[in-house]
C-alpha cells in the first residue's frame, strides 16, 4: 500500500459547484496532514494544514480529518476556473513529509 | 505564510558543467531544508533531505556524489548538480521546515534547469 493515495484524477467540476478531493494514508501514528496546490510549472503552496480530528474551514476551503479512518479530505465552494491546478495530500512520517502524487482539478467555466 | 526564496528561477548550461541552486529562508530558521526533483506531468521526488551542520541523507537511487548538498547554516542549502547531462533536465524544487509552525514545509519557487 502507497504511504499517501489520491486518485489522479482529472476531476472536471462545473465552476460554482463543490470539488471534493480526497486521500488515504497508511502510517497510522501520522499528526500533521497538509493540502498544497501547485499550478503547471509552479512549486506547490500550501493551503490548509490540519492536525486533529474533524473540519477546519478557511474561506471556501475546508479540510477533514478523520483518523480512525485514515482519511482526509479538501473541500472547495464555489470553484473557481482559477481553482484548477494539481492538490497533493501530504502527511508526516517522523520528520519528513510524504505527498501523494496529486489530483489534477479542473473547474468547468 | 513563510518565504523560502530560490535562486536562479531558470538556468541553462552546457553538459558536463556544474549548477549550484540556492534555497534561503527568509524569515525563519530552518534546520531541515529539503529537495525535491519533478519531471513534466509528474509527481514531486524527494531527492534529499539537507541538516543544518550535518550530512545531507539522500533517497535510495540518488547519487550524493553527483547531486551535493551544503546547509551550511540555518537559512541556507545549496544543492549542486555536478557534471550535469542532459537526464537532469528537470524542475528541482527546494522546501524549507518551519519547526515553530509545526513543521509546515514552506515551497521555494523552484528551479528549471536545462542541460544542452
Amino acid at each position: 500500500q502507497k504511504e499517501v493515495e489520491q486518485n489522479s484524477g482529472p476531476l472536471s467540476v462545473p465552476e460554482g459547484a463543490i470539488a471534493s478531493l480526497n486521500c488515504t494514508y497508511s502510517d497510522r501514528v501520522s499528526q500533521s496532514f497538509f493540502w498544497y496546490r501547485q499550478y503547471s510549472g509552479k512549486s506547490p503552496e500550501l493551503i490548509m494544514s490540519i492536525y486533529s480530528n474533524g473540519d477546519k474551514e478557511d474561506g471556501r476551503f475546508t479540510a477533514q480529518l478523520n483518523k480512525a479512518s485514515q482519511y482526509v479530505s479538501l473541500l472547495i465552494r464555489d470553484s473557481q476556473p482559477s481553482d484548477s491546478a494539481t492538490y497533493l495530500c501530504a502527511v508526516n512520517r517522523g520528520d519528513k513529509i510524504i505527498f501523494g502524487k496529486g489530483t489534477r482539478l479542473h473547474i468547468l467555466p | 505564510g513563510a518565504v523560502v526564496s530560490q535562486h536562479p528561477s531558470w538556468v541553462i548550461c552546457k553538459s558536463g558543467t556544474s549548477v549550484k541552486i540556492e534555497c534561503r529562508s527568509l524569515d525563519f530558521q530552518a534546520t531541515t531544508m529539503f529537495w525535491y526533483r519533478q519531471f513534466p506531468k509528474q509527481s514531486l521526488m524527494l531527492m534529499a533531505t539537507s541538516n543544518e551542520g550535518s550530512k545531507a541523507t539522500y533517497e535510495q537511487g540518488v547519487e550524493k556524489d553527483k547531486f551535493l548538498i551544503n546547509h551550511a547554516s540555518l537559512t541556507l542549502s545549496t544543492l549542486t548538480v555536478t557534471s550535469a547531462h542532459p537526464e537532469d533536465s528537470s524542475f528541482y524544487i527546494c522546501s524549507a521546515r518551519d519547526q515553530e509552525a509545526k513543521n509546515i514545509q514552506y515551497f521555494g519557487a523552484g528551479t528549471r534547469l536545462s542541460v544542452l
